[in-house]
């Protein structure tokens, strides 16, 4: 099992407000992601990070933003959450293995914006 | 076109059963690729890798065809507990690396 942990579980919270999702691993993998997933839908990449003080955009846009202080550490922050922002939000994390990664995930965090 | 296309399904079989995904990918470029297993509202767990010499997991079996861009699932000996969404996975690397993942093909194994 890999030891990856997202808090809040479950979030519902009204527009306008900012949150924050956690996201952490003790596997001391460089690489970390989020991905967003709507029901019955595929994942899509919002956000990478190769390491400490990386931050990508992936390919779904997002106007979440990231930040990577802690190798551990991948927080997701929505400045103002919207109705649209409802979705499950899933954070992973992969070591380097040269060109193939494998990616571990955490539990998910289910948002619902009212 | 989707970079990873899979028939959603769902794919109702009984206990016991052999059943077979299929998954075609757009990206020639594409170096790995994978099973990942979905579970009504969990995360994805990787299930297996695929070799393209083809690789065997207990009942599982994976195949690879790069010529036609075409990768597939085997489960023999179905169980109930075999039931879940079968995501394919596909990697690129271009400088970086990402994998992209298919909508997932249901499965509901039933008694």
């Amino acid at each position: 099992e890999a030891d990856i942990y997202q808090t809040p579980r479950y979030l519902v919270i009204g527009t306008g407000k900012k949150i924050t999702l956690e996201c952490s691993q003790t596997m001391g993998h460089d690489k970390m992601y989020w991905y967003q997933q709507d029901p019955g839908m595929e994942l899509h990449l919002i956000h990478y990070s190769y390491g400490v003080n990386s931050t990508e955009k992936g390919d779904l846009s997002s106007e979440s933003t990231v930040s990577r202080i802690r190798t551990e550490h991948f927080p997701l922050t929505l400045e103002s959450a919207r109705p649209s922002h409802t979705s499950q939000y899933l954070c992973a994390s992969s070591e380097s293995r040269g060109r193939t990664d494998t990616q571990y995930f955490g539990p998910g965090t289910r948002l619902t914006v009212l | 076109r989707k970079e990873v296309e899979q028939d959603p399904g769902p794919f109702n079989v009984p206990e016991g059963a052999t059943v077979a995904f299929n998954c075609t990918y757009s990206n020639s470029a594409s170096q790995s690729f994978f099973w990942y297993r979905q579970d009504c509202r969990k995360e994805p767990k990787l299930l297996m890798s695929v070799y393209s010499s083809g690789n065997e997991d207990g009942r599982f079996t994976a195949q690879l065809n790069r010529a036609s861009q075409y990768i597939s699932l085997l489960i023999r000996d179905s169980k109930l507990s075999d039931s879940a969404t079968y995501l394919c996975v596909v990697n690129r690397y271009s400088g970086y690396s990402t994998l992209t993942f298919g909508k997932g093909t249901m499965l509901l194994v039933s008694p």
